[in-house]
């Protein structure tokens, strides 16, 4: 499809386990977005690349988590040590550059992480 | 005191209703806003842009105050379809979108 692609859709896991979750985002775009969603709040803002390399990894919550992207394209989103509170759904989006004159962000269905 | 904050809701009116939505956003140097729409256990997509000069897409109408660094959205004759949490968004200078709590609106027969 054409669209921001996420993978696992869904993933149960056991604290302290280590969690990747996966995303492919739309072709050609340039800066790809984390976001992490708890039940009735916003999209908490994460991380985003422009490129290969992370211009803002301010939303970072501590050292467990990290992310790549290597080649520009696909990242991928790593939780060491799982712990109850990550369980949210981890929101992935795309955009060509030049958000401040579209805004727009293509996001993705997102992968629901449960840590029991 | 979070970035951008809205009134969570929800906001349960009739169809044909209008109803307003207020957002309030903390950082002065905030460049743009906009408004997204995010449906039950969806993912968020752009309803619409934020001007100081107001900007009106059919039903809706979307409102920026600078100087109280404050937005609106305003919806008319409100449909069953625009149920949904309705998200104030501030785009900041590092290149990042910051999404307010969002407001559930549903809209009853």
């Amino acid at each position: 499809g054409a669209g921001v692609s996420q993978t696992p859709s869904n993933k149960v896991t056991e604290k302290g386990k280590y969690v990747e979750l996966r995303c492919d985002p739309i072709s050609g775009h340039t800066a790809l977005y984390w976001y992490r969603q708890s039940l009735g709040q916003g999209p908490e803002f994460l991380i985003y690349f422009q490129g290969t390399g992370a211009a803002d990894d301010s939303g970072l919550p501590n050292d467990r988590f990290f992310a790549v992207r290597p080649e520009g394209s696909v990242s991928t989103l790593k939780i060491q040590r799982t712990e109850r509170g990550d369980s949210a759904v981890y929101l992935c989006a795309s955009s060509p550059t030049g958000l401040a004159n579209t805004g727009e962000l293509f996001f993705g269905e997102g992968s629901r992480l449960t840590v029991l | 005191r979070k970035e951008v904050e809205q009134d969570p809701g929800p906001f349960n009116v009739p169809e044909g209703a209008t109803v307003a939505f207020n957002c309030t956003y903390s950082n002065s140097a905030s460049q743009s806003f906009f408004w997204y729409r995010q449906d039950c256990r969806k993912e968020p997509k752009l309803l619409m842009s934020v001007y100081s000069s107001g900007n009106e897409d059919g039903r809706f109408t979307a409102q920026l105050n600078r100087a109280s660094q404050y937005i609106s959205l305003l919806i008319r004759d409100s449909k069953l379809s625009d149920s949904a949490t309705y998200l104030c968004v501030a785009f900041n200078q590092g290149g990042k979108l910051i999404f307010g709590q969002g407001t559930e609106l549903s809209v009853k027969p």
